[in-house]
């Protein structure tokens, strides 16, 4: 059964590092979402990607964030300068359609950890 | 905006009890309706889903009756076993707010044998 597969499993960076966290989403999905959820608190959503572009964002992705689709199969979100407050768990998700009673695929997830 | 709230967790049940697991909404449009499930190391798995009014989503003897009256998409289940000790996410998507999902806070169901 197709996945959406994610990596690292699990990412420690320091304060004010840069990272990447990425994802392989369904191979015939169009629509890409980064969603994050803090330990103890609700799944929220961070941002839409469709057609080469962000389709939708919340006021969580700030400037600090950037999505990237850089070639056929990875889709990435880079956090530029991270903070104690990014620690969470973020997943990525697919979905073929973007319309309201599509199915997304959800992956693993990616545990960041800022100290 | 558009919220979800889920009964407060955790559950605790014995195994072939009876599972009820609350949820409602605040929406301002029509929204689809779903549950999701979180095993234990793996990621969100959609359960089962409800597209409108009346509507019943049903998968691995779990149930959810969209009810538009009461804004409320409870989760139900006749008997549980441990194999559905996990957490539970109700969500909605609406058709004004794009493709984004608004999730519930989760309910961390145990069953114990």
């Amino acid at each position: 059964e197709p996945e959406v597969t994610q990596t690292p499993s699990h990412q420690v960076t320091q304060m004010g590092q840069e990272v990447i966290l990425r994802c392989v989403p369904i191979s015939n999905h169009l629509y890409f979402y980064w969603y994050r959820q803090i330990l103890g608190q609700k799944v929220e959503f961070l941002v839409s990607f469709y057609n080469n572009e962000i389709s939708e964002k919340s006021e969580i992705f700030d400037d600090q964030f950037s999505v990237e689709r850089p070639d056929g199969s990875n889709f990435t979100l880079k956090i530029r300068s991270t903070k104690l407050e990014d620690s969470a768990m973020y997943f990525c998700a697919s979905s073929v359609q973007g319309a309201r009673n599509t199915e997304a695929f959800f992956g693993q997830g990616t545990r960041l950890t800022v100290v | 905006g558009d919220s979800v709230t889920q009964m407060e967790g955790p559950v605790t049940l014995s195994e072939e009890a009876f599972l009820t697991i609350n949820c409602t909404y605040t929406a301002t449009g029509y929204p689809s309706l779903f549950w999701y499930v979180q095993y234990p190391g793996e990621g969100l798995q959609l359960l089962l889903k409800a597209t409108k009014a009346d509507d019943k989503g049903s998968n691995k003897g779990f149930e959810a009756t969209y009810r538009k009256e009461t804004t409320s998409f409870h989760l139900e289940k006749g008997s549980v076993q441990v194999s559905d000790s996990a957490v539970y996410f109700c969500a909605l998507r609406e058709e004004t707010s794009g493709s984004r999902l608004t999730f519930g806070e989760g309910t961390q169901l145990t069953v114990n044998p």
